[in-house]
């Protein structure tokens, strides 16, 4: 089975521009979760989605938004990007977003730098 | 609200030497607890979890952490470490009405040398 899928690996945008970023979940998986990865923050909690609707969102401001498709794809999207914006965005999709546990899978992240 | 402290931020050591890399939480509510590795330039790969059940758990890699729920700790340890688990490694835990949403510890650097 093919893992996590990611695009692009790695973007270079300026300040004011919007990105958005895809992922691709391993096949069946229908809940996806968003990671902010930062040296000074670490790893922080952007969103979850599950059959198309957001389940859980972390304290992020609203320039950060998703989507999910019927097909478990999603994409996030950040709005008037600032140079604080520059991390590595990760994504990890489970089988199923009920409970509080369901194993995820993180796929190798898209390297975003903010110029 | 739940929270993770990584109490090493890095941790070398040389190679076939033991090492534990400590993890304590915080949380009004049971939680599931999690070691995860990430090498350069990669995502992150799930080492071991604990669930409910056996206090030790092992994972891949020769890997194991023990939860103790009166210490609230779930340290993460190996007995022969080698070059190859030179990574980051994080403590993880979700739980409560948290879904399944990860809050993570800031990291801990292994480096192992020769």
């Amino acid at each position: 089975k093919a893992g996590v899928t990611q695009t692009p690996r790695y973007l270079i945008k300026t300040r004011g521009q919007q990105v958005t970023l895809s992922c691709s979940p391993i096949s069946g998986h229908r809940s996806v979760s968003w990671y902010q990865q930062t040296p000074g923050q670490g790893l922080q909690f952007l969103f979850e989605y599950f059959s198309e609707t957001q389940r859980n969102k972390g304290n992020f401001p609203g320039r950060f938004s998703g989507r999910q498709f019927s097909n478990s794809r999603s994409e996030m999207n950040v709005s008037t990007l600032e140079l604080g914006d520059s991390a590595l965005y990760l994504c990890a999709s489970s089988l199923e977003g009920t409970g509080a546990y369901n194993e995820q899978f993180f796929g190798p992240g898209t390297r975003l730098t903010v110029l | 609200a739940q929270s993770v402290t990584q109490l090493d931020s890095q941790v070398p050591v040389f190679e076939e030497a033991p090492v534990e890399l400590r993890c304590n939480y915080s949380s009004s509510v049971s939680v599931y607890l999690f070691w995860y590795v990430q090498y350069p330039n990669q995502g992150l790969q799930l080492l071991l979890k604990y669930l409910s059940g056996s206090t030790l758990v092992k994972g891949i890699n020769g890997f194991e952490a023990e939860f103790n729920k009166s210490q609230t700790s779930f340290h993460l340890r190996k007995p022969s470490v080698h070059i190859s688990d030179t990574a980051e490694y994080f403590c993880a835990v979700s739980g409560g009405n948290q879904g399944g949403k990860l809050i993570f510890g800031q990291g801990t650097e292994l480096s192992v040398k020769p």
